[in-house]
């Protein structure tokens, strides 16, 4: 499975932008990013996804690289509901048996 | 619309014991999965089932198993249980269907503790 990495934590100030980073140099070309995030005693919750084009929800704006070998998971203004662990995911094949990493411990001062 | 149900939130058992936990999907989801997380080895998959059939499965030995039933409503069972299989089990559910990428949505879990 390709592998993913990421920084183990990051901080941001409240009401500031915040851009986690993933690598996943080895993604094949059908592989879909996901980001999923988990808040202290609750399960991950869905963030967004792509393939290849960049991708904005009403959470977050995902940007991927050119050549796929990377993205970028953006915050527009942190909120301290935003601490949390973010999982940058790579999907194979349509399958729902996610890989999770150790992930980005995000954060968030007042 | 409810969320994903995971019971029992809690639970104790002891070693060599067995432990069956439930999920329930949201309402119209098909495919049903199962992670298991622990602090040293964070979310490990363990299966997932569509319409009543394992899909796949992750690295975990046999004592792990589960199954679906046609309401799509889950168990996963664990047998002879160890101290190691203390930890959060998770189910997720999701739409799956064909080549669906959509999100995966996860229950609050159920924490077993192995004494």
């Amino acid at each position: 499975d390709a592998k993913t990495t990421q920084p183990n934590s990051m901080e941001s100030n409240e009401e500031e932008p915040v851009h986690l980073p993933c690598n996943h140099s080895t993604i094949s070309g059908t592989d879909y990013i996901h980001w999923y995030r988990q808040l202290p005693s609750q399960g991950p919750e869905y963030v967004i996804h792509g393939l290849t084009s960049n991708v904005n929800n009403r959470m977050a704006s995902l940007a991927i690289a050119e050549d796929r070998k990377s993205s970028t998971l953006i915050l527009h203004r942190a909120t301290l509901r935003d601490a949390a662990v973010y999982y940058c995911i790579l999907q194979h094949n349509y399958g729902q048996n996610f890989v999770f990493g150790p992930g980005t411990r995000l954060s968030v001062l007042p | 619309k409810a969320g994903v149900t995971q019971t029992p939130r809690y639970l104790i058992k002891t070693r060599g014991q067995q432990v069956t936990l439930s999920c329930s999907p949201i309402s119209g989801h098909r495919s049903v999965s199962w992670y298991q997380q622990t602090p040293g080895q964070g979310l490990q998959f363990l299966f997932e089932y569509f319409s009543e059939t394992q899909r796949n499965k992750g690295n975990f030995p046999g004592r792990f198993s589960g199954r679906q039933f046609s309401n799509s409503r889950s168990e996963m069972n664990v047998s002879t249980l160890e101290l190691g299989d203390s930890a959060l089990y998770l189910c997720a559910s999701s739409l799956r269907q064909g080549t669906n990428t959509g999100e995966l949505f996860f229950g609050e879990g159920s924490r077993l503790t192995v004494l």
